[in-house]
């Protein structure tokens, strides 16, 4: 079982819908956990942090349950600009793990 | 302010033979993280490097080896390549923060695309 597992997607929506994303880990002593953001041919980019009270950035919502170790990202009212492949992240001390990331389509 | 350089941008490499990728950190980072990225996958963790050792060590061979400068700047160097080595190498930097073995959010470079023939 990989650590880190997401949605293997694709995810291919209309502009304006509302989409989200899962993920789990397996490492219950994982410390903190982020969405990143992965254009084409490009690096990962920090999209948000995410905590255990739940974090929205604009249109964009993150939350962390523990418990069940399990991270979410919602957007709403997708934009063509959101296409990209959506990579989870849990880190350790130094260690980042990423998932496989779940790519995203949004269409006019 | 500029960002996380990497170069080369592409190699392409026979394999047996060894490759030396290059990354300069973001201004202020002291920690630099390197990353194999292999096509439709996440990044999987190689080593850090901070205060010119490195720190901690992901699932790589010995084949993987890395260096870091006095200024922060850092070397990855991979021997004996095999054609599983084709990926993009992402170098991430950071900055370490103090009194632990934590750094803060790490920001990656455009990356290195290696193809091993």
């Amino acid at each position: 079982r990989k650590e880190v597992e997401q949605d293997p997607g694709p995810f291919n929506v209309p502009e304006g819908a509302t989409v989200a994303f899962n993920c789990t880990y397996s490492n219950s002593a994982s410390q903190s956990f982020f969405w990143y953001r992965q254009d084409c041919r490009k690096e990962p980019k920090l999209l948000m942090s995410v905590y255990s009270s739940g974090n929205e950035d604009g249109r964009f919502t993150a939350q962390l349950n523990r418990a069940s170790q399990y991270i979410s990202l919602l957007i709403r009212d997708s934009k063509l600009s959101d296409s990209a492949t959506y990579l989870c992240v849990v880190t350790r001390y130094n260690d980042m793990r990423f998932g496989a990331g779940t790519r995203l389509t949004v269409k006019p | 302010d500029a960002g996380v350089t990497q170069s080369p941008t592409h190699l392409i490499k026979t394999r047996g033979q060894q490759v030396t990728l290059r990354c300069s950190p973001k201004s202020g980072h002291d920690t630099v993280s390197w990353y194999q990225q292999a096509l439709g996958q996440g990044p999987q963790f190689i080593f850090q490097y901070y205060e010119e050792e490195e720190r901690q060590r992901g699932n790589f061979p010995d084949r993987f080896s890395g260096h870091q400068f006095p200024n922060y700047s850092s070397e990855l160097n991979v021997n004996a390549l095999l054609l599983g080595d084709s990926a993009l190498y992402l170098c991430a930097s950071s900055l370490g923060l103090a009194g632990g073995p934590y750094t803060d959010t790490q920001y990656f470079g455009p990356g290195t695309r290696l193809t091993v023939l």
